[in-house]
This record gives C-alpha cells, sequence and structure tokens, in this order.
C-alpha cells in the first residue's frame, strides 16, 4: 500500500463549481500535509499547507485534515480554467524531513 | 531571485554513460531533495538532505549517488546510466527542515533525462 493514495483523475468540473479532491495517507504519525499544483510541463508549487485537525483557508481554496480517519482534502471554490493542473498531496513525518507524494489527480475546469 | 537552479535542463545519454545533474538553491535552506517524476508514478524520492553534510535514502536510490557539497548545492550522479532512469528530475529544498516547516518544498524547473 502506498503511504499517500489519490485518484489519478480526470476530475472534470463546470467553470464556477466546486473541485473536491481527496487523498488519503496510511501512517498515523505523519505530521504535516500539503497540496501541490503542478501545471504540465512544469514544477509542482506548494498552495497549501495544513498541521492540525480540521480546515484552513485561503482564498478559494481550503484544506481539510481529520487525522482520526487519515484523510486530507482540498476545495477550490469557484473553479477557473486556469485551475486545470494536477494536484499533488504530499506529507511529512515533522522531524524527519522525508517528504511523500501521492500520484496526484488531474483537475480539468471546463470553461 | 534565482531560488533552485538545476542543470542541465535536457539531456540524452546512451546505456552505460555517467553523468552529474547539479542543483543550487540561494534561499539559504537547510534541507535538499532530488525527486524523479514518471508518468504515472507521481514523484519519486530518490535522496534527500536534511542538513549540510548528511544525506539519506529515499524511495528509489539505487543506481544513484549523491553529494551535498557544500549548504547550496546538492548533486545527482548516475555512474552508469540505463533505459529506466529516462524520466523528470526535479530537485527541491526546505527551509529550516524543522516541523511544521518540512515539506514546503521549493522546486527547480526539472530536468529531463533520456537513456537510450
Amino acid at each position: 500500500q502506498k503511504e499517500v493514495e489519490q485518484n489519478s483523475g480526470p476530475l472534470s468540473v463546470p467553470e464556477g463549481a466546486i473541485a473536491s479532491l481527496n487523498c488519503t495517507y496510511s501512517d498515523r504519525g505523519s505530521q504535516s500535509f500539503f497540496w501541490y499544483r503542478q501545471y504540465s510541463g512544469k514544477s509542482p508549487e506548494l498552495i497549501m499547507s495544513i498541521y492540525s485537525n480540521g480546515d484552513k483557508e485561503d482564498g478559494r481554496f481550503t484544506a481539510q485534515l481529520n487525522k482520526a480517519s487519515q484523510y486530507v482534502s482540498l476545495l477550490i471554490r469557484d473553479s477557473q480554467p486556469s485551475d486545470s493542473a494536477t494536484y499533488l498531496c504530499a506529507l511529512s513525518f515533522g522531524g524527519y524531513q522525508k517528504v511523500t507524494f501521492g500520484i496526484g489527480t488531474k483537475l480539468q475546469v471546463i470553461p | 531571485n534565482a531560488g533552485v537552479t538545476q542543470t542541465p535542463k535536457f539531456q540524452v545519454l546512451k546505456t552505460g554513460q555517467s553523468m552529474t545533474l547539479q542543483c543550487a538553491q540561494d534561499m539559504n535552506h537547510n534541507s535538499m531533495y532530488w525527486y524523479r517524476q514518471d508518468p504515472g508514478m507521481g514523484l519519486r524520492l530518490i535522496y534527500y538532505s536534511a542538513s549540510e553534510g548528511t544525506t539519506d535514502k529515499g524511495e528509489v536510490p539505487n543506481g544513484y549517488n549523491v553529494s551535498r557539497l557544500n549548504k547550496r548545492e546538492f548533486s545527482l550522479r548516475l555512474e552508469s546510466a540505463a533505459p529506466s532512469q529516462t524520466s523528470v528530475y526535479f530537485c527541491a529544498s526546505s527551509g529550516t527542515g524543522f516541523f511544521p516547516n518540512t515539506g514546503e518544498l521549493f522546486f527547480g524547473e526539472g530536468s529531463r533525462l533520456t537513456v537510450l
């Protein structure tokens, strides 16, 4: 079982809708959780980080963490065609600095 | 502000040849990483360096070696390239390297390597 599981998609949503991206993980020792966005042919860029249970909002993005159920999600409100990209879920174990990624979910926002 | 710089951006090798991918960061970061990205496989960690003077294996270290030359530079060497090492390689760095900032990575533009 991979440490970080994501559905590879593609996930298609109409412009203006809410896109919901999900990620589950296997190691309960995971401390820090991240969402990266990667446009085709480009390098990943960090968009959200979350460290404690609950929701964290930043503009149109909301990250949700539930450590008991071992899942992390990313909501994108008012989706735009420019949000079309692959979204990578990642985690680390605190002081060990190793960062593990899921395979990424491809999001397509249809105008 | 350069951030993380990788060289070369493209390289074609023949099986058995060796090469070194260079990475440098100008953000005074402690930790540096090398990942490879293949279709359907996501980003897989090859090696990482939590701080200057230390290196550790990641998920897929076989066939690679690394050197943390100083705080700024972290190189990845393929001693005898194989077609299975055809991939896009990303170097990344992160700030303090301590909780909770671990995982907030800054990536280079990537190096596309083809082994024939």
